[in-house]
């Protein structure tokens, strides 16, 4: 099993640029999580999914958007990129949902944006 | 707001010794608590799960609770270099919202010394 996947590593955008960063999982997982990781900061959470078709927003979904329309893909949208959204992007997977007593979250290897 | 509190350090301990990592969070309804390890450059991975006050313990590490308090630790005895990378504290919280119920803290960077 690879468990989640994202690309690309790394990635420069210029102010107003527009990307997508891909996320995919084997593990079956319905929940999905697009988190954000700025230095010295907790993550956050931008957008997550309890199944295919089914988002909704976290924390700080602005400037972004999502869809599911598999079980093993979660792809996070960025639309005109700002300098603010300068980060390492995390996304994650759970077998079991947010609410659950027991949510452990498996993660991808990250990437590294940077909007100049 | 909820919200989870850390130490950022860095918390530097010897080899060894037993390092200490506290958490305190602000929500009374907060129903369970994880530890996730970050390497530098390396995404978070899942250490220690504790839902009941008291402590558990699993190999060098021990988690704490008091719910009373509000507070969370992570215990590390004999500590290796190896354990040297940011812990986060990480907690799951009861409400309507539920893309906010699942709170991390910022953060503690331990660095063992050899």
């Amino acid at each position: 099993n690879a468990g989640v996947t994202q690309t690309p590593k790394f990635r420069i955008l210029k102010i107003g640029q527009s990307m997508t960063l891909q996320c995919t999982q084997d593990m079956n997982h319905n929940y999905m999580y697009w988190y954000r990781q700025d230095p010295g900061m907790g993550l956050k959470l931008i957008y997550y999914s309890v199944g295919a078709g089914i988002t909704d927003k976290g924390e700080v979904p602005n400037g972004y958007n999502v869809s599911r329309s598999t079980t093993e893909d979660f792809p996070l949208r960025l639309e005109l990129a700002a300098p603010s959204q300068t980060s390492v992007y995390f996304c994650a997977s759970s077998l079991a949902g947010l609410a659950s007593l027991y949510n452990e979250q498996f993660f991808g290897p990250g990437t590294r944006l940077t909007v100049l | 707001q909820k919200e989870v509190e850390q130490n950022s350090g860095p918390l530097s301990v010897p080899e060894g010794a037993i390092a200490s990592l506290n958490c305190t969070y602000s929500d009374r309804g907060s129903q369970s608590f994880f530890w996730y390890r970050q390497y530098s450059g390396k995404s978070p991975e899942l250490i220690m799960f504790i839902y009941s006050n008291g402590d558990k313990e699993d190999g060098r590490f021990t988690a704490q609770l008091n719910k009373a308090s509000q507070y969370v630790s992570l215990l590390i005895r004999d500590s290796q270099p190896s354990d040297s990378a940011t812990y986060l504290c990480a907690v799951n919280i009861e409400g309507d919202n539920y893309g906010q119920n699942f709170v991390f803290g910022p953060g503690t960077r331990l660095s063992v010394l050899p």
